[in-house]
């Protein structure tokens, strides 16, 4: 099956400081990458879509120069978390549908545990 | 309303028990319905894909969808241990392009 990968597993930050999240997708390409967040006990929320070669889509509510998207490749995403601060303390999951693929038959990522001091 | 309900439990059964787990949802423009399986600290897993209504089979898992009710179902026969995991049914619009509406998660717990 498709493989989503996410680097790193879990990262503990000061507050103001800045912190990137890869996702890669390990053995198909992927166009468009879905960045979600997922709180304690709720569902996942979708933040964005990640565009290979273009701007990423924002969900409403969703900060755009505070959660910095780049799909630099078709395989690989980043989020940037920018000056975080504790409340963006999260778990922060990517997804890819198989290239060409429907994307509702998304693949997900391990995670990325972000904690914020 | 959300727009998907999950029951979050837990549900704790025995080992060997059916287990069913379900979602009802307010969009009748869902057309696309999944169940993903989430283990603790880890992403989500694609259990079952289906389109419309109708039910699927996958070894000892099958998913239902009622559109008529919104309600869609997934049942678990001979659950084992390895089953415990928080279950996610996740629907999505045709032509959506992939934007997912997630229920809460149901926390199952499969006894020895």
């Amino acid at each position: 099956g498709a493989v989503v990968s996410q680097h790193p597993s879990w990262v503990i930050c000061k507050s103001g400081t800045s912190v990137k999240i890869e996702c890669r997708s390990l053995d198909f390409q992927a166009t468009t990458m879905f960045w979600y967040r997922q709180f304690p006990k709720q569902s996942l929320m979708l933040m964005a879509t990640s565009n290979e070669g273009s701007k990423a889509t924002y969900e409403q509510g969703v900060e755009k120069d505070k959660f910095l998207i780049n799909h630099a490749s078709l395989t690989l995403s980043t989020l940037t978390v920018t000056s975080a601060h504790p409340e963006d303390s999260s778990f922060y999951i990517c997804s890819a549908p198989p290239g060409g693929g429907l994307y509702n038959e998304q693949f997900f990522g391990p995670g990325t545990r972000l904690t914020v001091l | 309303q959300k727009e998907v309900e999950q029951d979050p439990g837990p549900l704790s059964v025995p080992e060997g028990a059916i287990v069913s787990l379900n979602c009802t949802y307010s969009n009748s423009a869902f057309q696309y319905f999944m169940w993903y399986r989430q283990y603790s600290r880890k992403g989500p897993e694609l259990l079952m894909y289906t389109y419309s209504s109708g039910n699927k089979e996958d070894g000892r898992f099958t998913a239902q969808v009622d559109k008529s009710s919104k309600y869609i179902s997934l049942f678990i026969r001979d659950s084992q241990p390895s089953d415990s995991a928080t279950y996610l049914c996740a629907m999505s619009e045709e032509g959506s392009q992939g934007n997912l509406i997630f229920g809460k998660g149901t926390k199952l717990s499969v006894k020895p």
